[in-house]
């Protein structure tokens, strides 16, 4: 059975641009999470989708969105990339939320110019 | 808001030492979830604890769950060089009853000196 798979692994991107993370959840996972983990502020909750809803949200700014798709795939944007958006963002599913672990992809990693 | 913390930040052992992390909740929590995060990879999921009182053993690794709900420990006994990463706990957000996304703890990194 496949991993969750992120794409891509790594970017490295500009300030005021803007980038789209992938998710491909594990077969039959239909709650996708998202995080970002960076070495001062560990691992932030920045949304979690369900059946293409957006369920919970962190406290981010309105420059993080995301979304989900009927085959449960998920993607994230960021707009307007500053400096401190620079870290690891990991996506995480599981069959349906607030059940059992969460199952992480390896990441992608994101630097800002 | 809720928060989930965990001491130490860091911790240095010689192999075969043993390794304990704390972690704390500013809420009762239904249940708790540990993960490890070895070196440029990605968080795994290690174990789920429910129960207060709870204790759990897998090989070497011991985990706690507080009689309150609202604390927990990992205790790794005779550490090895594999054992080197860190380790993150991680409860529910709990919204009047209902839960919602895991809240981590910022983890615990562990070296081991062989």
């Amino acid at each position: 059975k496949a991993g969750v798979t992120q794409t891509p692994r790594y970017l490295i991107k500009t300030r005021g641009q803007q980038v789209t993370l992938s998710c491909s959840p594990i077969s039959g996972h239909r709650s996708v999470s998202w995080y970002q983990q960076t070495p001062g502020q560990g691992l932030q909750f920045l949304f979690e989708y369900f059946s293409e809803t957006q369920r919970n949200k962190g406290n981010f700014p309105g420059r993080f969105s995301g979304r989900q798709f009927s085959n449960s795939r998920s993607e994230m944007n960021v707009s307007t990339l500053e400096l401190g958006d620079s870290a690891l963002y990991l996506c995480a599913s599981r069959t349906i939320p607030d059940l059992g672990e969460l199952f992480f992809g390896e990441g992608s990693r994101l630097t800002v110019l | 808001g809720q928060q989930v913390m965990q001491i130490p930040q860091y911790q240095h052992v010689q192999e075969g030492e043993d390794f304990t992390t704390y972690c704390n909740s500013s809420t009762t929590l239904s249940n708790i979830q540990w993960y490890k995060q070895r070196p440029g990879g990605h968080p795994v999921f290690l174990i789920q604890l429910v129960k207060s009182g709870e204790v759990k053993k897998q090989k070497r690794l011991t985990f706690q769950f507080g009689e309150a709900k609202k604390n927990s420990s990992l205790h790794i006994t005779a550490t090895q060089t594999t054992d080197v990463g860190t380790y993150f706990c991680a409860g529910p957000r709990e919204y009047g009853g209902s839960q919602g996304n895991l809240i981590f703890g910022k983890g615990t990194k562990l070296s081991v000196k062989p």
